[in-house]
């Protein structure tokens, strides 16, 4: 069972490129989320998907954008990368309704030069 | 908002002592709070999920308490060892709210145990 997947693992970009981070999972969840997590910081939410064909903006959305392809997967996305955006991203997921944990990917270490 | 609060931020402890990691959450209207573990490099681990209207939860060495109206939990290790070595993160899922399921995270506790 992989429960989150998240490619890629790593990434240099330039300032001004895009790319595309991508999550899936496996577990049958309804609802999906990104955060970032950013040294001497607590993870701060991105974007997050509710439900398959939704998606809503969390505490720090400028510069990302999101899509739900479907119930498994949920893609962020940087159309013009900046140095701030620098950071370790994390997707999770969670069964909405049920008192059960959130489960993590391993991360995305994104550098921006 | 919801702001949680970890202390103390590090912890050097050598092995077999037994330690109290503390979490302060600033609205008490939770749905549950969790617990991770995160090495190095790594991605998140849920060691504990307590629902808000339990008072407590055990896995093996490791204990965790939730006062939601003191807006407080902690995380009790017991007989720590090198392997525990990790930084530890509370964090709280809003019981009333439209962003669902979302956690709001404290910065953690780093923990290192020496042998």
């Amino acid at each position: 069972n992989a429960g989150v997947t998240q490619t890629p693992k790593f990434q240099v970009l330039k300032t001004g490129q895009s790319m595309t981070l991508q999550c899936a999972q496996d577990m049958n969840h309804n609802s999906m989320y990104w955060y970032r997590q950013d040294p001497g910081m607590g993870l701060r939410l991105i974007y997050y998907s509710a439900s398959e064909g939704t998606t809503d903006k969390g505490e720090v959305p400028n510069g990302y954008n999101v899509s739900r392809l479907n119930k498994r997967e949920f893609s962020l996305r940087l159309e013009s990368a900046a140095p701030s955006q620098t950071s370790v991203y994390f997707c999770a997921s969670i069964l909405l309704g049920q008192n059960q944990p959130q489960h993590f990917g391993d991360g995305t270490r994104l550098s921006i030069l | 908002k919801q702001e949680v609060t970890q202390i103390p931020a590090a912890l050097s402890v050598p092995e077999g002592e037994n330690l109290v990691l503390n979490c302060s959450f600033t609205d008490s209207a939770i749905y549950n709070l969790q617990w991770f573990r995160q090495d190095p490099g790594k991605g998140l681990t849920s060691l504990l999920l307590i629902q808000s209207s339990q008072r407590e939860q055990t896995s093996g060495r490791l204990n965790a308490s939730l006062d939601k109206s003191s807006g407080r939990s902690t995380l009790y290790i017991a007989a720590s060892q090198p392997g525990d070595s990790a930084t530890y993160l509370c964090a709280v899922r809003p019981g009333r709210g439209s962003t669902l399921g979302r956690l709001y995270f404290g910065r953690g506790t780093q923990l290192t145990v020496w042998p």
